[in-house]
């Protein structure tokens, strides 16, 4: 009963370096949701994805900050020279169809990224 | 501007009393809300949700209310136990706009339950 998995579980950056977090939905679900979780914060919204579209971008810093989602394959949340504010926990989501209504999203267990 | 309030960053209890964690919202056009438990090093589960049609929800020991009113929610836990020791946090969305997956979470409330 594989659930939302995601890799790695904790990676660690020095500045400037490019993060790469994955993201393998549950099996037959097509939409991917990421979040971030900043210290000390609650979960924010980042980016909506079915395969092979961004639907929703709208929480996703304008620079350094591009996800995919390829017709085979995890997701890829992609950091760019990463800096260290973007030290957080990232949470993954996925579901079969476009959420329905009082249909609650289920995480994985998120990557934890720390920049030094 | 936190549109999703958890003003209690901790709350401990005795076993087998009852939990009480308390949420605000600003945003009048949210109508769905949930509650997740997380763990340290783990993903948020989802534990209980309420539409806002609804003023109460029960699951088992854990029971959510709702006062629209007040843009106010609470979760109950009763009896408290142990393995309830967890970071709760209160989400809300708005379920009816077509965005129903951009949840807005509080910052959590830590509960201890001591034994």
């Amino acid at each position: 009963n594989a659930g939302v998995m995601q890799n790695p579980r904790h990676l660690v950056r020095r500045r400037g370096q490019e993060a790469r977090l994955r993201c393998s939905p549950m099996k037959g679900h097509s939409h991917v949701y990421w979040y971030r979780q900043l210290p000390e914060e609650g979960l924010k919204f980042m980016v909506y994805l079915q395969k092979e579209n961004i639907i929703d971008e709208s929480g996703m810093p304008k620079e350094r900050f591009s996800a995919e989602f390829p017709k085979e394959g995890p997701s890829i949340l992609r950091i760019q020279q990463v800096v260290r504010g973007d030290s957080a926990a990232y949470f993954c989501a996925s579901s079969r169809t476009s959420t329905a209504r009082g249909s609650p999203l289920h995480f994985g267990n998120g990557t934890r990224l720390t920049v030094t | 501007d936190q549109q999703v309030k958890q003003n209690s960053p901790s709350l401990s209890v005795q076993e087998g009393r009852i939990s009480i964690l308390n949420c605000d919202y600003t945003n009048s056009m949210f109508d769905y809300f949930l509650w997740y438990k997380k763990y340290p090093a783990e993903g948020p589960t989802f534990l209980i949700s309420i539409s806002s049609i609804k003023d109460k929800n029960e699951d088992g020991r854990f029971t959510v209310f709702l006062n629209k009113s007040a843009k106010h929610l609470s979760l109950h836990i009763v009896p408290s136990q142990p393995g309830d020791s967890a970071v709760y946090f209160c989400a809300a969305v708005q379920d009816s706009g077509g965005s129903n997956y951009k949840l807005t979470f509080g910052k959590g409330t830590l509960l201890t339950v001591n034994p």
